[in-house]
């Protein structure tokens, strides 16, 4: 039963590098998002995809790409990280007029 | 654009007293309102949904939250703190025209004292 899953769970980058940051849902579900939660902010979403193929912006999405190829997996990648982008990580998923169900958080620093 | 209010970002009770957890909404609509809890390193998990089937909304773990429109409030409450209760607590509502994109409370952090 493993929901949402999100690699990795941690990492440490240097300002310049890129990466990418993978989650996967096994609940067949349409929608996912990637969010970033810092401290006093609650969670502010970064991009959404309402269907395989798909993407949107959301409230913040400078310095971030993301991608849906297959409808099972959601990928956000940093191209040139900036320690701004110190952060936790985290994608939900869900289906139309249901509770989003989210991954336990990819930890990233950048320095 | 749809925006959550949670007052107080922090909230200290003891065991075995009364939790209350503060909500409000900005909405014409009434909308999808969730609450969520998260424990420490952890992802959130749904507590409880209100989608207009009742005002008040029994979730997991003891809390309700009751759904009054005319003061656009959705707060949280336990009759009865429990140690194993202390975690951050996020309102979040659905964003009006839309049924899955949320919008996010800054979240009240939880402490329980013994």
């Amino acid at each position: 039963n493993a929901g949402v899953t999100q690699t990795p769970k941690f990492r440490v980058l240097k300002t310049g590098q890129s990466m990418t940051l993978l989650c996967a849902q096994d609940m067949n579900h349409e929608y996912m998002y990637w969010y970033r939660q810092d401290p006093g902010m609650g969670l502010r979403l970064i991009h959404y995809s309402v269907g395989e193929g798909t993407t949107a912006k959301g409230e913040v999405p400078d310095g971030y790409n993301v991608s849906r190829l297959k409808k099972q997996n959601f990928l956000l990648g940093l191209e040139s990280a900036a320690p701004s982008q110190t952060s936790v990580y985290f994608c939900a998923s869900s289906d139309s007029n249901q509770p989003q169900h989210f991954g336990d958080g990819t930890r990233l620093s950048i320095l | 654009a749809q925006s959550v209010t949670q007052l107080g970002s922090h909230v200290s009770v003891s065991e075995g007293a009364l939790v209350l957890l503060r909500c409000n909404y900005s909405s014409s609509v009434p909308p999808y309102l969730f609450w969520y809890v998260q424990y420490p390193n952890q992802g959130l998990q749904l507590l409880l949904k209100y989608t207009s089937a009742a005002t008040l909304v029994k979730g997991i773990n003891g809390f309700e939250a009751e759904f009054k429109k005319s003061e656009t409030s959705f707060h949280l409450t336990k009759p009865s703190a429990h140690m194993s209760d202390a975690a951050e607590y996020f309102c979040a509502v659905s964003d009006a025209g839309s049924n899955y994109k949320l919008t996010f409370g800054k979240g009240t952090l939880l402490t329980v004292n013994p």
